[in-house]
């Protein structure tokens, strides 16, 4: 069974530039996350989608940083205009089922940004 | 104050230790609680998951909860190199999201 695919691994970037990750998740689970990983700390939860709808999106930065799933499947989170603070490993993780009954969220290896 | 704490470590010990790792937390609604390992430039793995209170075992690991004290533990036995990585606890009440700890930075000298 292959795994979450993330890309790019790497990414470098000036404060002030776009960028954009893709996710493709574990083949027929319904739920996508994504995490932010800030060096030395915990993985916090951005986005949260069942399916191509949002679930949670309560810590999400929405004014610089948006996400979409279309038609449930892959997704792209992108962050416009980056900060110095937005340094960072995205994490991308799905689950087959909605919840955490199981524990079981499947993480990809994640894309490193560095805003300069 | 932070729902869920975690002392970051670094914690080194010898190959063949016992490890224990604690974190605490303050949200009594938690009722899932996992232990994720992650090696470096890695993401999460799930490596233990405990539903409420009570101890679990999987071969040279056990996880413990104590929801009366808001505390939960990972017990390495005779740990490896190979289980040189960072471990993070997670909680979360059910259908809400997961809250990660800060992480364990954890390294096993042979």
């Amino acid at each position: 069974e292959a795994g979450v695919a993330q890309s790019p691994r790497y990414k470098i970037i000036e404060k002030r530039q776009s960028v954009a990750f893709w996710c493709n998740p574990i083949s027929g689970h319904a739920t996508l996350y994504w995490y932010q990983q800030i060096l030395g700390q915990g993985p916090k939860l951005l986005i949260q989608f069942q399916n191509n709808g949002v679930v949670d999106d309560s810590q999400l930065p929405k004014d610089r940083f948006s996400a979409e799933r279309l038609k449930g499947v892959d997704s792209t989170l992108k962050i416009q205009p980056a900060k110095l603070e937005d340094s960072a490993v995205y994490l991308c993780a799905s689950s087959r089922l909605a919840g955490y009954s199981t524990g079981e969220l499947f993480f990809g290896e994640g894309s490193r940004l560095t805003v300069l | 104050q932070k729902e869920v704490e975690q002392d970051p470590g670094p914690l080194s010990v010898p190959e063949g230790a016992i490890v224990s790792l604690n974190c605490t937390y303050s949200n009594s609604a938690f009722q899932y609680f996992m232990w994720y390992r992650q090696y470096s430039r890695k993401g999460p793995e799930l490596l233990m998951y405990t539903y409420s209170s009570g101890n679990k075992e999987d071969g040279r690991f056990t996880a413990q909860v104590d929801k009366s004290s808001k505390y939960i533990s990972l017990f390495i036995r005779d740990s490896q190199p190979s289980d040189s990585a960072t471990y993070l606890c997670a909680m979360s009440e059910g259908a809400q999201k997961l809250v990660f700890g800060q992480g364990t930075r954890l390294t096993i000298n042979p």
